[in-house]
């Protein structure tokens, strides 16, 4: 199993309101990532970072923003949500290989339900 | 053509019953391929690797086809929990973030009793 976490599981609040969302992994893993995924939908990419103090955009484009401070954790703030933003946030990881599965494998946390009313 | 394409479904099927689908892909330079389960509302989770050789993890079996860029997953004795949507996941395109990753948009599967 995975070792990622997010929190927290279901969030809902009201427009105009900034939030974090906390994604860590304890995996030691160098790539973390954001998706976006609303229910029957695919998944979109928002963010991802190689590293410590590295962070890119995605595919999608997201008003969200992210920072990398710790290895670990790579948290994602809206500073202003809106009723648009209400989906499902899913956090991503994948690094040095200490699984036969390879580097580029991709484990997710179990996503962060946001409602903006 | 897009990156990764995949039959939406539902597939439904008998339980007991052998399901196949397929996952084309348009980039010939792809290295690495997956398949993902994702089960309602939850988060997508590995169910395995495709290696060039095919492989096969007890009632799957996942087969790579590079001429025609394809990859197949076969499930034997499907299982009311085998209900879920299957991802196909492939690399090697310069999106997708650090690891190229793009993820199809999965083909539901219905195991009816």
């Amino acid at each position: 199993e995975a070792d990622i976490y997010q929190t927290p599981r279901y969030l809902v609040i009201g427009t105009g309101k900034k939030i974090t969302l906390e994604c860590s992994q304890t995996m030691g893993h160098d790539k973390m990532y954001w998706y976006q995924q609303d229910p029957g939908m695919e998944l979109h990419l928002i963010h991802y970072s190689y590293g410590v103090n590295s962070t890119e955009k995605g595919d999608l484009s997201s008003e969200s923003t992210v920072s990398r401070i710790r290895t670990e954790h790579f948290p994602l703030t809206l500073e202003s949500a809106r009723p648009s933003h209400t989906s499902q946030y899913l956090c991503a990881s994948s690094g040095p290989n200490r699984t036969p599965r390879g580097t580029d494998t991709q484990y997710f946390g179990p996503g962060t339900r946001l409602t903006v009313l | 053509r897009k990156e990764v394409e995949q039959d939406p479904g539902p597939f439904n099927v008998p339980e007991g019953a052998t399901v196949a689908f397929n996952c084309t892909y348009s980039n010939s330079a792809s290295q690495s391929f997956f398949w993902y389960r994702q089960d309602c509302r939850k988060e997508p989770k590995l169910l395995m690797s495709v290696y060039s050789s095919g492989n096969e993890d007890g009632r799957f079996t996942a087969q790579l086809n590079r001429a025609s860029q394809y990859i197949s997953l076969l499930i034997r004795d499907s299982k009311l929990s085998d209900s879920a949507t299957y991802l196909c996941v492939v690399n090697g395109r310069l999106g997708g973030g650090a690891d190229g990753l793009t993820f199809g948009k999965g083909t539901h599967l219905i195991i009816q009793p």
